[in-house]
């Protein structure tokens, strides 16, 4: 029951590295996210993929790209870090295809911070 | 104004009581509604799907009042288990059905 995996679960870059949160499911789903979340803040979406091949930009796209590899695996990708982008990211899926879905599952998150 | 705004509280509340969390959303073309639970440090997890004509699941009922763009969320009997973070989901149409997050609902019950 692997469900949702993202790694890795901790991380410290300084401002300007660049690293690569992995991000795969086993339950066939469709559509796949990356969201991050902050202290006060709702969770926002930074990048989605309604399908293999697709990938469009959410509420908080700056400084991130993806990569939808297969139907099963959704990386993220920091090329230059920011202490902005110190959060607590989580890899979700859905089975419904696109943003008009019902239930989400969570991967257990990331929690990156960039000195 | 947020599209999705929650009490953060913290709600502290005795093992056994009732505990209701309200949240209102700002886009009344806003479709789904829905529950989702967030233990500390641990990723989202569904709730409760929240439908028009209310609903119930053990413990907990949800209820949607689309006149004034509303959702609650009522647990009665509260558990120590149930010491949380509730987050209230809305399904926006307008932005191609984006799921939008409140920010949260601390609640935590003591013995």
């Amino acid at each position: 029951n692997a469900g949702v995996t993202q790694t890795p679960k901790f991380q410290v870059l300084k401002t300007g590295q660049s690293m690569t949160l992995q991000c795969a499911q086993d339950m066939n789903h469709n559509s796949m996210y990356w969201y991050r979340q902050d202290p006060g803040m709702g969770l926002r979406l930074i990048y989605y993929s309604a399908s293999e091949g697709t990938t469009d930009k959410g509420e908080v796209p700056n400084g991130y790209n993806v990569s939808r590899l297969n139907k099963r695996e959704f990386s993220l990708r920091l090329e230059s870090a920011a202490p902005s982008q110190t959060s607590v990211y989580f890899c979700a899926s859905s089975e419904a295809q696109g943003l008009t879905n019902e239930k989400l599952f969570f991967g257990s998150g990331t929690q990156l911070s960039v000195l | 104004r947020k599209e999705v705004e929650q009490d953060p509280g913290p709600f502290n509340v005795p093992e056994g009581a009732t505990v209701a969390f309200n949240c209102t959303y700002s886009n009344s073309a806003s479709q789904s509604f829905f529950w989702y639970r967030q233990d500390c440090r641990k990723e989202p997890k569904l709730l409760m799907s929240v439908y028009s004509s209310g609903n119930e699941d053990g413990r907990f009922t949800a209820q949607l009042n689309r006149a004034s763009q509303y959702i609650s969320l009522l647990i009665r009997d509260s558990k120590l288990s149930d010491s949380a973070t509730y987050l209230c989901v809305v399904n926006n149409l307008n932005q191609g059905g984006k799921l939008i997050f409140g920010q949260g609902t601390e609640l935590s019950v003591k013995p």
